[in-house]
């Protein structure tokens, strides 16, 4: 068990949708990151928040965006959701952001989009 | 274009026996990299990890090594043991990017230790 809680563990959507994913660190990690894996891109970066502040973005859509909420935990919103948005989303924390520190992952939400 | 390459799929090793997992990445400005296993329908678990400023890193069972100038890391597991199978993930990051360090993931390795 890393101690990062993601949920829900599975969503099924139809096209045109939003949706929300929840993901609570582990204690005393300031860092949140989100990563998108899909069948052909493994696994990608898309934003990462550092203590309730947006710190780096990577290959996030436009439709997407996140917070960090001043408990730590964090939601990555997903609207206008296409079939491509089909995918596994995963949440990881780190105790900081700049140091070399570890990742450690949550299990994930597989989003399904019919 | 991929900075960061895991070339084989799949390894299939003996119980026992040392299981080798390469990775090669392209970016010189990486200075930190991990290695993660992962487990169908669970998310990637930490293993070891290695600073550039070091060429080895050894945790129990598993070792790093980490070769910069040909831009290759390694991962030995000795000994291999059934209950390693699973896909191993390579990962980098570089300081460039200042105190954001997000993570650029391999492909993966998938890694069948057979009994």
């Amino acid at each position: 068990d890393s101690g990062v809680t993601q949920t829900p563990k599975h969503l099924i959507t139809a096209t045109g949708q939003r949706v929300t994913l929840r993901c609570s660190p582990r204690s005393g990690d300031l860092s949140v990151y989100w990563y998108q894996q899909s069948l052909d891109q493994g696994l990608q970066f898309l934003i990462q928040y550092y203590n309730g502040e947006e710190r780096a973005k990577g290959n996030i859509l436009e439709r997407f965006s996140a917070q960090q909420f001043p408990d730590l935990h964090s939601e990555l919103n997903l609207s206008s959701l296409e079939l491509g948005d089909s995918a596994l989303y995963f949440c990881a924390s780190s105790v900081a952001g700049g140091r070399n520190q570890p990742q450690h992952f949550g299990d994930g939400t597989r989003l399904s989009i019919l | 274009d991929q900075q960061v390459k895991q070339n084989s799929p799949s390894l299939s090793v003996q119980e026992g026996r040392i299981s080798i997992l390469n990775c090669d990445y392209t970016n010189s400005m990486f200075d930190y990299f991990l290695w993660y296993k992962k487990y169908p329908a669970e998310g990637p678990t930490f293993l070891i990890s290695i600073s550039s400023i070091k060429d080895k890193n050894e945790d129990g069972r598993f070792t790093v090594f980490l070769n910069k100038s040909a831009k290759h890391l390694s991962l030995h597991i000795v000994p291999s043991q059934p209950g390693d199978s699973a896909v191993y993930f390579c990962a980098a990051s570089d300081f460039s990017s200042g105190s954001a360090r997000q993570l650029t993931f391999g492909s993966g390795t998938q890694l069948t230790v057979l009994p």
